[in-house]
């Protein structure tokens, strides 16, 4: 049972470049988010699904962009990289909030614009 | 909007001695969960509290929700190294339409061996 598999690990990217942070679940939970992390602060709440074809904005939605096709996968899209955008990338996957499972997340992907 | 603050937002201990945060919500929770984030890695989920007043054991974690569940701590008693970590809680606003939790900001625990 693989839980959250987010890929790549690390990235570099330049100003200006776009890229795919890709998440997989394979736990059949319905809901499914997208997380940024600067260093040492808290969780920040990029973007959300509650179930395939349904997503939300979270607290800091600009410059990113998602999709949920299926009930797996949830990528996260930049656009335009910015230097502002240097954090490492949680994804994460529930039944749902009410459930006494919590959240499972994935073991992140730390990118840095240059 | 629905806010979760946790205090402290760092502590230092020795080895042996206790540690506690505290978690308040602007709005009452339907429930709180507590998660455990180790230097470099992710958030792990620790436990969920949904009723009044409720505690919870975990070995040496105690956690509590409080009656008018806006409150919630999480207390370790004779830390270890293994402790070390930040601590995060995360609350669900009763009768709210929003489909995530809302994290508070965490408390960082370091331990001095």
């Amino acid at each position: 049972n693989a839980g959250v598999t987010q890929t790549p690990k690390f990235r570099i990217l330049k100003i200006g470049q776009s890229m795919t942070l890709q998440c997989t679940q394979d736990m059949n939970h319905n809901y499914m988010y997208w997380y940024r992390q600067d260093p040492g602060m808290g969780l920040k709440l990029i973007y959300y699904s509650v179930g395939a074809g349904i997503t939300d904005k979270g607290e800091v939605p600009n410059g990113y962009n998602v999709s949920r096709s299926t009930t797996e996968d949830f990528p996260l899209r930049l656009e335009l990289a910015a230097p502002s955008q240097t954090s490492v990338y949680f994804c994460a996957s529930s039944y749902s909030p009410r459930t006494g499972n919590g959240y499972t997340f994935g073991s992140g992907t730390r990118l840095t614009v240059v | 909007g629905q806010q979760v603050m946790q205090i402290p937002q760092y502590q230092h201990v020795q080895e042996g001695e206790d540690f506690t945060t505290y978690c308040n919500s602007s709005t009452t929770l339907s429930n709180i969960q507590w998660y455990k984030q180790r230097p470099g890695g992710h958030p792990v989920f620790l436990i969920q509290l949904v009723k009044s007043g409720e505690v919870k054991k975990q070995k040496r974690l105690t956690f509590q929700f409080g009656e008018a569940k806006k409150n919630s701590s999480l207390h370790i008693t004779a830390t270890q190294t293994t402790d070390v970590g930040t601590y995060f809680c995360a609350g669900l606003e009763q009768g709210g339409s929003q489909g995530n939790l809302i994290f508070g900001k965490g408390t960082k625990l370091s331990v001095k061996p």
